[in-house]
């Protein structure tokens, strides 16, 4: 039974159209992460926030944008699609203080820009 | 955090063990090593992490060298559905503290009939 959830699981859409990705968790984690990954590729830390009104940049470089409004919503926000954005965008969850589990993921989006 | 090097690939037979090495050399001493797996582009899933002792639960074991750098991720007896890519991540933690996780290319593991 998942506890982070990723919507839409599949999203085609056409080049300029501007679109949201959610994530939502329901475990009460502090910190929340958004990576990318292209097939058969490794996965990007392009988001992440320690708490509502934290965001940072994340390892890679994205035109996306996110927001944490509340503790369990992150949702990335891309405001003009280009077909460079195609990939698979993974949102994670994590607590503070806690060395075991270390991360839960969700299912994933998969983006497609044409 | 310290880097990983683990092998692009391997084959196990179903019911066999599966062995997966990582080298993490230059690894400090409070450094966990973590084990994470993706299924077909599913989301990563956590599978076990230690820092010096030998750890087990109930998906797999991870042993740990005495000097710490390297360790072998084993899945005792291997399924189809262990058919994986296989992440070994090192990392700090220091309680209350803020970390990343960085995923390398890990190691497809693909189990046979």
């Amino acid at each position: 039974e998942a506890d982070i959830y990723q919507t839409p699981r599949y999203l085609v859409i056409g080049t300029g159209k501007k679109i949201t990705l959610e994530c939502s968790q329901t475990m009460g984690h502090d910190k929340m992460y958004w990576y990318q990954q292209d097939p058969g590729m490794e996965l990007h830390l392009i988001h992440y926030s320690y708490g509502v009104n934290s965001t940072e940049k994340g390892d890679l470089s994205s035109e996306s944008t996110v927001s944490r409004i509340r503790t369990e919503h992150f949702p990335l926000t891309l405001e003009s699609a280009r077909p460079s954005h195609t990939s698979q965008y993974l949102c994670a969850s994590s607590e503070t203080d806690r060395a075991n589990y270390g991360y839960t993921f969700g299912s994933g989006t998969r983006l497609t820009v044409v | 955090d310290a880097k990983t090097t683990q092998p692009t690939s391997m084959d196990c037979a179903e019911g066999r063990a599966a062995n997966l090495p990582c080298n993490h050399s230059t690894i400090s001493g409070n450094e966990y090593v973590y084990w994470y797996r993706q299924i077909h582009s599913q989301g990563p899933q956590y599978i076990i992490h230690g820092l010096k002792n030998n750890e087990t639960n109930e998906m797999a074991s991870l042993i740990i060298t005495e000097d710490r750098k390297s360790s072998t991720l084993i899945l005792p007896h291997a399924t189809l559905r262990d058919t994986a890519v296989y992440y070994c991540i090192v990392r700090a933690f220091s309680g209350g503290s803020n970390y990343k996780l960085t995923f390398g290319k890990g190691t497809l593991l693909t189990v046979n009939p």
